[in-house]
Protein backbone atom coordinates (compact mmCIF):
# COMPACT_ATOMS: atom_id res chain seq x y z
CA UNK A 1 0.00 0.00 0.00
CA UNK A 2 1.30 3.62 -0.91
CA UNK A 3 2.33 5.87 1.84
CA UNK A 4 -0.64 8.35 -0.07
CA UNK A 5 -2.73 7.45 -2.48
CA UNK A 6 -5.13 9.59 -4.17
CA UNK A 7 -7.92 9.33 -6.74
CA UNK A 8 -6.37 8.06 -9.71
CA UNK A 9 -8.09 11.02 -12.44
CA UNK A 10 -8.27 12.77 -14.30
CA UNK A 11 -11.15 14.50 -13.19
CA UNK A 12 -13.44 16.21 -15.19
CA UNK A 13 -15.95 18.95 -13.88
CA UNK A 14 -17.78 21.78 -15.88
CA UNK A 15 -17.15 25.00 -15.06
CA UNK A 16 -19.40 26.40 -11.67
CA UNK A 17 -19.61 22.50 -10.42
CA UNK A 18 -17.65 21.09 -7.63
CA UNK A 19 -14.92 19.49 -7.93
CA UNK A 20 -13.73 16.74 -4.98
CA UNK A 21 -10.87 15.84 -4.60
CA UNK A 22 -9.65 12.89 -2.11
CA UNK A 23 -6.92 11.58 -0.51
CA UNK A 24 -5.95 8.61 2.00
CA UNK A 25 -3.01 8.12 3.93
CA UNK A 26 -1.27 5.05 5.77
CA UNK A 27 0.61 6.85 8.93
CA UNK A 28 -1.80 6.91 11.84
CA UNK A 29 -0.03 9.07 13.50
CA UNK A 30 0.21 12.09 10.97
CA UNK A 31 -0.74 15.19 12.38
CA UNK A 32 -0.90 17.56 9.88
CA UNK A 33 -1.81 17.37 5.39
CA UNK A 34 -1.40 19.55 2.90
CA UNK A 35 -2.44 20.15 -0.69
CA UNK A 36 -0.51 21.44 -3.41
CA UNK A 37 -1.59 22.66 -6.42
CA UNK A 38 0.88 22.47 -9.19
CA UNK A 39 -0.06 24.02 -12.85
CA UNK A 40 1.51 22.36 -15.81
CA UNK A 41 4.64 23.44 -16.32
CA UNK A 42 5.18 24.87 -12.97
CA UNK A 43 6.48 23.94 -9.52
CA UNK A 44 4.05 22.56 -6.38
CA UNK A 45 2.17 25.65 -4.44
CA UNK A 46 1.18 25.24 -1.09
CA UNK A 47 -2.87 26.16 -0.91
CA UNK A 48 -4.16 24.32 1.86
CA UNK A 49 -3.21 23.05 5.07
CA UNK A 50 -5.14 21.40 8.14
CA UNK A 51 -4.93 19.70 11.23
CA UNK A 52 -8.27 18.62 12.79
CA UNK A 53 -10.57 16.31 11.81
CA UNK A 54 -13.39 18.42 10.50
CA UNK A 55 -13.62 21.67 7.86
CA UNK A 56 -11.42 24.10 7.44
CA UNK A 57 -12.68 26.19 4.77
CA UNK A 58 -10.52 29.42 3.09
CA UNK A 59 -12.26 30.97 -0.31
CA UNK A 60 -13.76 28.43 -2.50
CA UNK A 61 -11.87 25.81 -1.16
CA UNK A 62 -12.41 23.56 1.72
CA UNK A 63 -10.09 20.75 3.38
CA UNK A 64 -11.87 18.10 5.34
CA UNK A 65 -10.32 15.53 7.37
CA UNK A 66 -10.91 12.25 9.11
CA UNK A 67 -8.21 10.77 11.15
CA UNK A 68 -10.07 7.86 12.10
CA UNK A 69 -10.88 6.84 8.25
CA UNK A 70 -7.50 8.12 7.69
CA UNK A 71 -8.85 10.42 4.56
CA UNK A 72 -8.52 13.84 3.85
CA UNK A 73 -9.79 15.67 0.39
CA UNK A 74 -10.10 19.17 -1.00
CA UNK A 75 -13.19 20.37 -2.33
CA UNK A 76 -13.65 23.11 -4.91
CA UNK A 77 -16.84 25.50 -5.17
CA UNK A 78 -17.87 27.37 -7.98
CA UNK A 79 -14.66 25.43 -10.38
CA UNK A 80 -13.06 27.81 -12.89
CA UNK A 81 -10.95 26.91 -16.19
CA UNK A 82 -8.09 28.56 -13.67
CA UNK A 83 -8.42 25.74 -11.40
CA UNK A 84 -7.74 23.09 -13.78
CA UNK A 85 -4.18 21.73 -12.78
CA UNK A 86 -2.96 18.58 -10.89
CA UNK A 87 -3.34 18.82 -7.13
CA UNK A 88 -0.73 16.95 -4.36
CA UNK A 89 -1.87 15.96 -1.58
CA UNK A 90 1.09 15.37 1.38
CA UNK A 91 1.65 14.22 4.47
CA UNK A 92 4.98 14.88 7.00
CA UNK A 93 6.17 11.48 7.77
CA UNK A 94 9.17 11.96 9.78
CA UNK A 95 12.34 14.80 9.94
CA UNK A 96 12.38 16.63 7.01
CA UNK A 97 10.39 14.49 5.14
CA UNK A 98 6.40 14.86 3.42
CA UNK A 99 5.67 12.35 1.43
CA UNK A 100 3.53 12.66 -1.79
CA UNK A 101 0.43 11.50 -3.19
CA UNK A 102 0.54 11.00 -7.37
CA UNK A 103 -1.64 13.98 -7.71
CA UNK A 104 -4.61 14.06 -9.48
CA UNK A 105 -5.44 16.29 -12.90
CA UNK A 106 -8.24 18.71 -12.72
CA UNK A 107 -9.55 19.93 -15.91
CA UNK A 108 -12.51 22.66 -15.46
CA UNK A 109 -14.45 22.71 -18.87
CA UNK A 110 -15.95 26.22 -19.74
CA UNK B 1 14.06 38.63 -5.30
CA UNK B 2 11.58 36.51 -3.48
CA UNK B 3 10.78 33.21 -2.43
CA UNK B 4 12.59 30.29 -3.83
CA UNK B 5 15.26 30.96 -7.20
CA UNK B 6 17.00 28.07 -9.21
CA UNK B 7 19.15 28.11 -11.65
CA UNK B 8 19.41 27.49 -14.16
CA UNK B 9 16.36 26.59 -15.31
CA UNK B 10 16.97 24.10 -18.29
CA UNK B 11 20.10 22.21 -18.52
CA UNK B 12 21.08 20.14 -21.34
CA UNK B 13 24.35 18.06 -20.14
CA UNK B 14 25.89 14.51 -21.68
CA UNK B 15 26.85 11.66 -19.77
CA UNK B 16 30.27 13.01 -18.99
CA UNK B 17 29.54 15.84 -18.16
CA UNK B 18 29.81 17.72 -14.75
CA UNK B 19 27.54 20.63 -13.91
CA UNK B 20 25.23 22.02 -10.41
CA UNK B 21 22.52 23.30 -9.69
CA UNK B 22 21.69 26.40 -8.00
CA UNK B 23 18.81 27.09 -5.30
CA UNK B 24 18.73 29.78 -3.11
CA UNK B 25 15.63 31.08 -0.69
CA UNK B 26 15.20 34.20 0.33
CA UNK B 27 12.49 33.48 3.43
CA UNK B 28 14.79 33.17 6.34
CA UNK B 29 14.05 29.53 6.35
CA UNK B 30 16.12 27.10 8.08
CA UNK B 31 15.50 23.82 5.98
CA UNK B 32 16.18 23.24 2.21
CA UNK B 33 14.95 20.37 0.10
CA UNK B 34 15.32 18.79 -3.17
CA UNK B 35 13.15 17.09 -5.11
CA UNK B 36 13.12 15.42 -8.65
CA UNK B 37 9.85 15.11 -10.54
CA UNK B 38 9.81 12.40 -13.33
CA UNK B 39 6.88 12.30 -15.82
CA UNK B 40 4.17 10.08 -14.55
CA UNK B 41 5.67 9.66 -10.91
CA UNK B 42 5.05 11.30 -7.88
CA UNK B 43 7.59 13.30 -6.36
CA UNK B 44 10.82 12.03 -4.91
CA UNK B 45 12.46 13.44 -2.06
CA UNK B 46 16.43 13.33 -2.72
CA UNK B 47 17.79 15.02 0.12
CA UNK B 48 17.20 17.21 2.89
CA UNK B 49 19.17 19.99 4.57
CA UNK B 50 17.88 21.43 8.45
CA UNK B 51 20.49 24.07 10.06
CA UNK B 52 22.61 23.32 7.41
CA UNK B 53 22.78 19.61 8.13
CA UNK B 54 21.72 16.68 6.12
CA UNK B 55 19.24 14.87 7.79
CA UNK B 56 17.95 12.74 5.04
CA UNK B 57 19.95 11.27 2.21
CA UNK B 58 16.87 9.25 0.40
CA UNK B 59 18.85 6.52 -1.32
CA UNK B 60 20.20 8.79 -3.94
CA UNK B 61 22.76 7.54 -6.40
CA UNK B 62 25.94 9.12 -5.70
CA UNK B 63 26.30 11.06 -9.17
CA UNK B 64 24.04 13.46 -7.19
CA UNK B 65 26.17 15.17 -4.11
CA UNK B 66 24.53 18.01 -2.73
CA UNK B 67 26.04 20.93 -0.99
CA UNK B 68 24.54 23.74 1.64
CA UNK B 69 27.11 26.16 2.16
CA UNK B 70 24.56 28.33 4.58
CA UNK B 71 20.95 28.44 5.45
CA UNK B 72 19.73 30.77 2.04
CA UNK B 73 21.97 28.24 -0.57
CA UNK B 74 21.86 24.97 -2.18
CA UNK B 75 23.48 23.09 -4.94
CA UNK B 76 23.32 19.42 -6.44
CA UNK B 77 25.61 19.04 -7.98
CA UNK B 78 25.83 16.24 -10.99
CA UNK B 79 28.08 14.02 -12.59
CA UNK B 80 28.32 10.83 -15.16
CA UNK B 81 24.59 11.20 -15.16
CA UNK B 82 22.37 8.58 -16.84
CA UNK B 83 19.61 9.53 -19.64
CA UNK B 84 17.19 8.35 -16.82
CA UNK B 85 17.96 11.02 -14.51
CA UNK B 86 16.86 13.49 -16.70
CA UNK B 87 13.30 15.04 -15.15
CA UNK B 88 12.54 18.29 -13.06
CA UNK B 89 14.75 18.79 -9.92
CA UNK B 90 12.66 21.05 -7.54
CA UNK B 91 14.54 23.09 -4.43
CA UNK B 92 12.17 23.54 -1.96
CA UNK B 93 12.68 25.55 1.67
CA UNK B 94 10.56 25.57 4.59
CA UNK B 95 10.61 26.77 8.30
CA UNK B 96 11.48 24.20 11.13
CA UNK B 97 10.42 24.27 14.38
CA UNK B 98 13.21 24.21 16.76
CA UNK B 99 12.94 22.33 20.52
CA UNK B 100 16.48 21.79 22.08
CA UNK B 101 18.66 19.57 19.30
CA UNK B 102 15.10 18.81 17.54
CA UNK B 103 13.74 20.14 14.17
CA UNK B 104 10.35 19.21 13.18
CA UNK B 105 9.21 19.44 9.40
CA UNK B 106 6.12 21.32 9.39
CA UNK B 107 5.26 20.46 6.24
CA UNK B 108 5.20 23.73 4.71
CA UNK B 109 7.30 23.79 1.82
CA UNK B 110 7.96 26.61 -0.42
CA UNK B 111 8.68 25.68 -4.40
CA UNK B 112 11.39 27.16 -6.75
CA UNK B 113 10.51 27.19 -9.89
CA UNK B 114 12.62 23.38 -11.27
CA UNK B 115 15.38 23.20 -12.58
CA UNK B 116 14.23 21.28 -16.48
CA UNK B 117 17.51 18.63 -17.00
CA UNK B 118 17.91 16.48 -19.85
CA UNK B 119 20.52 13.97 -19.73
CA UNK B 120 21.87 12.98 -23.79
Amino acid sequence: QKEVEQNSGPLSVPEGAIASLNCTYSDRVSQSFFWYRQYSGKSPELIMSIYSNGDKEDGRFTAQLNKASQYVSLLIRDSQPSDSATYLCAVPSGAGKSTFGDGTTLTVKP
Amino acid sequence: ETGVTQTPRHLVMGMTNKKSLKCEQHLGHNAMYWYKQSAKKPLELMFVYSLEERVENNSVPSRFSPECPNSSHLFLHLHTLQPEDSALYLCASSQDLIAGHRTTNTGELFFGEGSRLTVL
